[in-house]
């Protein structure tokens, strides 16, 4: 059974700094998945990892994927306020895009 | 694009009661995906289907539930009877392609009295 496991589920930062989010799943897999859950609102894919070593950017958030580890980074450079919410990985369950998620990380960020 | 559309948003019932939840992919998704989402359990992956076919049920969790997409823009999943433990919210999610990831809609929160 596949299992995808992050941590750590809870996170609270203050503004400025710098942490880093880690997801570790079970099976072999190249495909791996971030996405981000305001409360009470639905799921944003944040990015999309396809193969070992892929590296993705997208303001103060960076997403990388090491396949051979079966290990993906979400790192966060100089915390905003703005980026408190929950953030889910995923791996692809099989082959047709199913996804199994993490547990969530809930990320808060305070001045 | 519309995004994703489920309705309703917002469902309470009684327990014995059937629900019945809605979704409407992103057109051209081939892929469509019903999660239920708790604080317990976290994210869970009820059924999948591809092309209209279903998948993978196997995260259906009694016979109570069911799932059909009868054409390429409408999918139900129906909980009959329901009970308190299904309370939770259900997420729609479609695919263009198992690589694209997918594309959640806003959800039905369903409270079960």
């Amino acid at each position: 059974e596949l299992k995808v496991e992050q941590n750590p589920l809870f996170l609270s930062m203050q503004e400025g700094k710098n942490y880093t989010i880690y997801c570790n799943y079970s099976t072999t897999s190249d495909r791996l998945y971030w996405y981000r859950q305001d409360p009470g609102k639905s799921l944003e894919s944040l990015f999309v990892l396809l193969s070992n070593g892929a590296v993705k950017q997208e303001g103060r958030l960076m997403a990388s994927l090491d396949t051979k580890a079966r290990l993906s980074t979400l790192h966060i450079t100089a915390a905003v306020h703005d980026l408190s919410a929950t953030y889910f990985c995923a791996v692809d369950g099989g082959s047709q895009g199913n996804l199994i998620f993490g547990k969530g990380t809930k990320l808060s960020v305070k001045p | 694009d519309a995004g994703v559309i489920q309705s309703p948003r917002h469902e309470v019932t009684e327990m014995g009661q059937e629900v019945t939840l809605r979704c409407k992919p992103i057109s051209g998704h081939d892929y469509l995906f019903w999660y239920r989402q708790t604080m317990m359990r976290g994210l869970e992956l009820l059924i999948y289907f591809n092309n209209n076919v279903p998948i993978d049920d196997s995260g259906m969790p009694e016979d109570r539930f069911s799932a059909k997409m009868p054409n390429a823009s409408f999918s139900t999943l129906k909980i009959q009877p329901s009970e308190p433990r299904d309370s939770a919210v259900y997420f729609c999610a479609s695919s263009p392609d198992p690589l694209a990831g997918a594309s959640f809609g806003p959800g039905t929160r369903l409270t079960v009295l």
